[in-house]
């Protein structure tokens, strides 16, 4: 069936570490999206990918990094930069001009 | 402004209730319109898509624009328990542009 896969599910992060979120489609979707969500606050994007080898900062950049090297493939490295990153993150997709679709997100802890 | 207004609840209704949510939004530029649900935990998946002012309705659903008043809705007729879970607004401008969503509403029907 087609679809994003996000892995792991649950994701623990010491202090300093980089830990990277994985993101699969299978839909042939050209663009890709990296979403942060915490209480309250809703969905806050952190990156996205229109092509492949590009990639744009969203409102939350800062202490993320991504790579786009395949059209089914848009990893999240959540760096040591990161000071607050306990969230839930969702990747989605989106085919030409039409509506997203979301995997079933990583929650990430520090511990 | 905020770009997107939605009212985060919770909302509390009985079975069988109607039940209407709703957000405003400030972007003239915004040209799609869709509904998501999510699930406690779960990644948010699509209810309703729209790119037009009006009514679309979708079994026991229908999402309303209205964008002289840059307004949407949400409408659940004869609600379920099974409905309870976070409604987003989310919106979009043209091509493959990222999503912008509303803080959600909190949703419980009580049987």
């Amino acid at each position: 069936d087609g679809g994003i896969t996000q892995s792991p599910k649950y994701l623990f992060r010491k202090e300093g570490q980089n830990v990277t979120l994985s993101c699969e489609q299978n839909l042939n979707h050209d663009a890709m999206y990296w979403y942060r969500q915490d209480p309250g606050q809703g969905l806050r994007l952190i990156y996205y990918s229109q092509i492949v080898n590009d990639f744009q900062k969203g409102d939350i950049a800062e202490g993320y990094s991504v790579s786009r090297e395949k059209k089914e493939s848009f990893p999240l490295t959540v760096t040591s930069a990161q000071k607050n990153p306990t969230a839930f993150y969702l990747c989605a997709s989106i085919s030409s001009g039409r509506e997203a679709f979301f995997g079933q997100g990583t929650r990430l802890t520090v511990v | 402004q905020k770009e997107v207004e939605q009212d985060p609840g919770p909302l509390s209704v009985p079975e069988g209730a109607i039940v209407s949510l709703n957000c405003t939004y400030s972007n003239s530029a915004f040209q799609y319109f869709m509904w998501y649900r999510q699930y406690s935990r779960k990644g948010p998946e699509l209810l309703m898509y729209t790119y037009s002012s009006g009514n679309k309705e979708d079994g026991r659903f229908t999402a309303q624009v209205d964008k002289s008043s840059k307004y949407i809705s949400l409408f659940i007729r004869d609600s379920q328990p099974s409905d309870s879970a976070t409604y987003l607004c989310a919106f979009r401008n043209s091509g493959n542009t990222p999503l912008v969503f509303g803080k959600g509403t909190r949703l419980s029907v009580i049987a």
